[in-house]
């Protein structure tokens, strides 16, 4: 099982909702990411767990709470959005004790927020 | 501060013929330098990658060149297909990959 599985595909949410993002993997990796992409922009890195711990917060706003679980699934929880934070929302795992690793993707959630 | 720049948002290239997608990094402590594709609805997925050690790697149609006294790399793909039509990748890191940053992409169309 090489997959990154994130769930849902789409989510349409008001600026009052409280939603959560899912991801799992089921390949043994203990680090696990989220990343954020606007069209036409990079993906851009927002955190990283490594071995369950918060390793990697890039100056998110608090708006966004991400959580691990267990070493299988990551979760963003996202509270009072805003229509700017509309993106396409990756999850990635890797192995955190392996240099020259490559990141296995998600297929991502396309988040709207109205 | 954007450190992996794809300057060509699009490219466009004959069915057969060669394609040549750039990239330029600013930071010097990148060691690892990957490219990843992506069709619409999926996420990235890896295809190609090169270390700071070495100045080619190849994989089948794909060969990664990397120049650091430039900071440029490239993706040729020869021949191109139609199924290589993608949105292609160009993503960096240190060390290990827990900071692994990424280009804004750049759309490849083959066409038949």
């Amino acid at each position: 099982d090489t997959e990154v599985t994130q769930t849902p595909k789409h989510l349409v949410m008001g600026m009052t909702n409280k939603k959560s993002l899912k991801c799992e993997q089921h390949m043994g990796h203990r680090a696990m990411y989220w990343y954020k992409q606007k069209a036409k922009k990079p993906p851009e890195l927002m955190f990283v767990y490594s071995y369950e711990k918060l390793s990697i917060n890039e100056s998110v706003p608090s708006r966004f709470s991400p959580e691990c679980p267990n070493s299988s699934l990551l979760n963003l929880h996202l509270h009072a959005l805003q229509p700017e934070d509309s993106a396409l929302y990756l999850c990635a795992s890797s192995h955190p004790d392996r240099v020259l690793e490559k990141l296995f993707f998600g297929s991502g959630t396309q988040l709207s927020v109205l | 501060d954007q450190q992996v720049k794809q300057n060509s948002p699009s490219l466009s290239v004959q069915e057969g013929r060669i394609s040549i997608l750039n990239c330029d990094y600013t930071n010097s402590m990148f060691d690892y330098f990957l490219w990843y594709k992506k069709y619409p609805a999926e996420g990235p997925t890896f295809l190609i990658s090169i270390s700071s050690i070495k100045d080619k790697n190849e994989d089948g149609r794909f060969t990664v060149f990397l120049n650091k006294s430039a900071k440029h790399l490239s993706l040729h793909i020869v021949p191109s297909q139609p199924g290589d039509s993608a949105v292609y990748f160009c993503a960096a890191s240190k060390g290990n990959n827990n900071d692994m940053r990424f280009g804004a992409g750049t759309r490849l169309t083959v066409k038949p």
